[in-house]
């Protein structure tokens, strides 16, 4: 593993059923967080981890929900996905808050 | 974005000089962020100012004014494969990151 790794890549999926998107960091980053990026709009904070252990609500956090139990992984639940969530779901990490984030490839995420 | 305002889209000529111009909201203000973003990619960050002036790397600078809640990204020697989007990200005081809706920069021959 090399930086930041998000998995699937893409995925389709019915409205109603439950979704994790993975994230792994291999930087010994602190800090990770979670964004959705929608046509038209910048990209918005989901939840985010300051440290492991540790989680927080973004920008717009309902229908989402996070775990940050060790410094790598840092998983994103859809407990019953809906059309709304329709996304580019990324990753990114950071040493510390204040440092420039590094961002995974992403997560092409389809409700129907 | 939230309190962050950029161009949609800008044209630029290939050689040429681009300057891509961000407002954002003084309150709160922890440093301010440019990242670039090729179709279907992740954004990669390009620099970070957080006192006033121009920071230089390479063919590109950053500018900051805090006292107008200004910055630019300025590109030299625009190359093909500098097409992409560009985001504009203002850091909070809560030390997150409020992002603009980027702009869409394309480099004709």
């Amino acid at each position: 593993i090399a930086g930041i790794t998000q998995a699937p890549t893409s995925q389709i999926l019915a409205a109603g059923r439950r979704m994790t998107l993975r994230c792994t960091q291999d930087m010994r980053h602190n800090a990770m967080y979670w964004y959705r990026q929608d046509l038209g709009l910048g990209l918005r904070l989901i939840h985010y981890s300051n440290t492991a252990g540790t989680t927080g609500k973004g920008e717009v956090p309902d229908g989402y929900s996070v775990s940050r139990a060790n410094t790598d992984d840092f998983p994103l639940t859809l407990a019953s996905a809906v059309p709304s969530q329709t996304s580019v779901y990324f990753c990114a990490s950071s040493e510390g808050t204040h440092n420039e984030q590094f961002f995974g490839p992403g997560t092409r995420l389809t409700v129907l | 974005g939230q309190n962050i305002d950029q161009p949609t889209e800008m044209t630029a000529t290939e050689g040429a000089i681009v300057q891509i111009n961000c407002t954002y909201q003084t309150s709160g203000f922890n440093g301010l962020f440019w990242y670039q973003q090729h179709a279907g990619e992740a954004p990669t960050f390009l620099s970070y100012n957080v006192l006033d002036g121009l920071e230089e790397k390479g063919r590109f600078s950053s500018f900051l004014s805090r006292s107008k809640g200004y910055s630019y990204l300025l590109l030299k020697e625009l190359q093909m494969k500098d097409s992409a989007s560009y985001l504009c990200a203002r850091m909070d005081s809560n030390y997150q990151l409020i992002w603009g809706a980027g702009t869409k920069l394309i480099i004709k021959p």
